[in-house]
Formats: C-alpha cells, sequence, structure tokens
C-alpha cells in the first residue's frame, strides 16, 4: 500500500531492553521524521533526516539513535529503554514543504 | 519555554455553529503555520497552513487567521460537522528549516 507506515503498531518492553521501531514510506520524500507525542505535551521532534545518510538531532533526541540508509526507511531504536520513553511515537515525510505526512504511530511501552 | 500554546485543552460546540480554535506563539521568526487534525489511534493529518506573508487562508470549510502582531492565530470551522470532533494541533515553523514547533493541542467536541 502506498503511504507512510509504522511498526509494530504496540509495543510492550522492559527497562534497559533494545528495541527498533520502523518507519517505511513509498513517495520517496527526501525528509523524514520521528517524533514522540505525551500527555500535555505537542509532538516533540526527536530526530530527523533530510535524506539517505543524512540525519540529524531534534528537541529530545537523548536515548534515541536513528539511521537512514535508504530513502524509504527511517528505523528509530531505544538503545537501553527507560520508563520516560513510555509514548507515542509518530513518524513523518515530506517532499521539501512544511505539509508532513504522518504514519499512523506506535504506542511503546516500557515497564 | 512553549513556544507554540494552545491554552484551551477542550472546545464543545454545537453542531451547525462555528468552532474556533486558538493558538499563541512568542518565536517571532516563524513564519509558517500549520493546523492538523488527530483522530483518537491515528497520525495527525495537515488541515491547512498560512504563510506569515497573508492574514488568511481559506479552504471549504476552514479558515486560518494570523494576527502577526499579536502572535495569534485560530482556525475557525463554519460549520461544525459531527465528523470535526478531534484533537487540532497548531504547529509552526522558521524559515523552511522543516522543523515543527506543536503546540499541545485542542481536543474539539461538536454535540448534535
Amino acid at each position: 500500500d502506498a503511504g507512510i507506515t509504522q511498526s509494530p503498531r504496540y509495543k510492550i518492553t522492559e527497562t534497559g531492553r533494545q528495541v527498533t521501531l520502523m518507519c517505511h514510506q513509498t513517495w520517496s520524500h527526501s525528509y523524514m521524521f520521528w517524533y514522540r507525542q505525551d500527555l500535555g505535551h505537542g509532538l516533540r521532534l526527536i530526530y530527523y533526516s533530510a535524506a539517505a545518510d543524512i540525519t540529524d538531532k531534534g528537541e529530545v533526541p537523548d536515548g534515541y539513535v536513528v539511521s537512514r540508509s535508504k530513502t524509504e526507511n527511517f528505523p528509530l531504536t531505544l538503545e537501553s529503554a527507560t520508563r520516560s520513553q513510555t509514548s507515542v511515537y509518530f513518524c513523518a515525510s515530506t517532499m521539501a514543504g512544511n505539509e508532513q505526512y504522518f504514519g499512523p504511530g506506535t504506542r511503546l511501552t516500557v515497564t | 519555554d512553549q513556544q507554540v500554546k494552545q491554552n484551551s485543552p477542550s472546545l464543545s460546540v454545537q453542531e451547525g455553529r462555528i468552532s474556533i480554535l486558538n493558538c499563541d506563539y512568542t518565536n517571532s521568526m516563524f513564519d509558517y503555520f500549520l493546523w492538523y487534525k488527530k483522530y483518537p489511534a491515528e497520525g495527525p493529518t495537515f488541515l491547512i497552513s498560512i504563510s506569515s506573508i497573508k492574514d488568511k487562508n481559506e479552504d471549504g470549510r476552514f479558515t486560518v487567521f494570523l494576527n502577526k502582531s499579536a502572535k495569534h492565530l485560530s482556525l475557525h470551522i463554519v460549520p461544525s460537522q459531527p465528523g470535526d470532533s478531534a484533537v487540532y494541533f497548531c504547529a509552526a515553523s522558521a524559515y523552511s528549516n522543516y522543523q515543527l514547533i506543536w503546540g499541545a493541542g485542542t481536543k474539539l467536541i461538536i454535540k448534535p
């Protein structure tokens, strides 16, 4: 299906575990983004990428790692999950503009 | 320090009436503003945007107004419909760097 997909949709993991959230888009958009959404906050940017092999930190990058070896994929890895990383994670993409297109989100619970 | 603020966590409006959602910002470098709509268990979807060179942009039932001197924007929905019940986010960016700064959202409830 065309569009932007995220997997898994739901994930429960334990403190200290490594977990990777996947994001895949079929539009060949140059820019991709990872956000987290917490109650009382809007979406906060974790990392973004302007193209394959180009990534940069956003507002809240600590504890997260990203890579982008292919234009269509932008995985987000929590190297050692903490309870404060319990959140809903959204991936987004755009070709070149401010209108970003979002995936359905991954709800992550760290116990 | 929140650069984009939506001070109303929720808003309830009768079906058919006007819904007005407000957003304030503090960073004078912001030059592009967007509204997104979000249903539960889905990602945000783009609704409407406005550049700082304009003070109004319309798209069907949705109109966004920008008051740069007051650093304030508002989204008007006329007439409000049940399907408009959702959380609305205001977002802003500076000089097309594509990094959006988001407000905390306003939950709009349309009453039949």
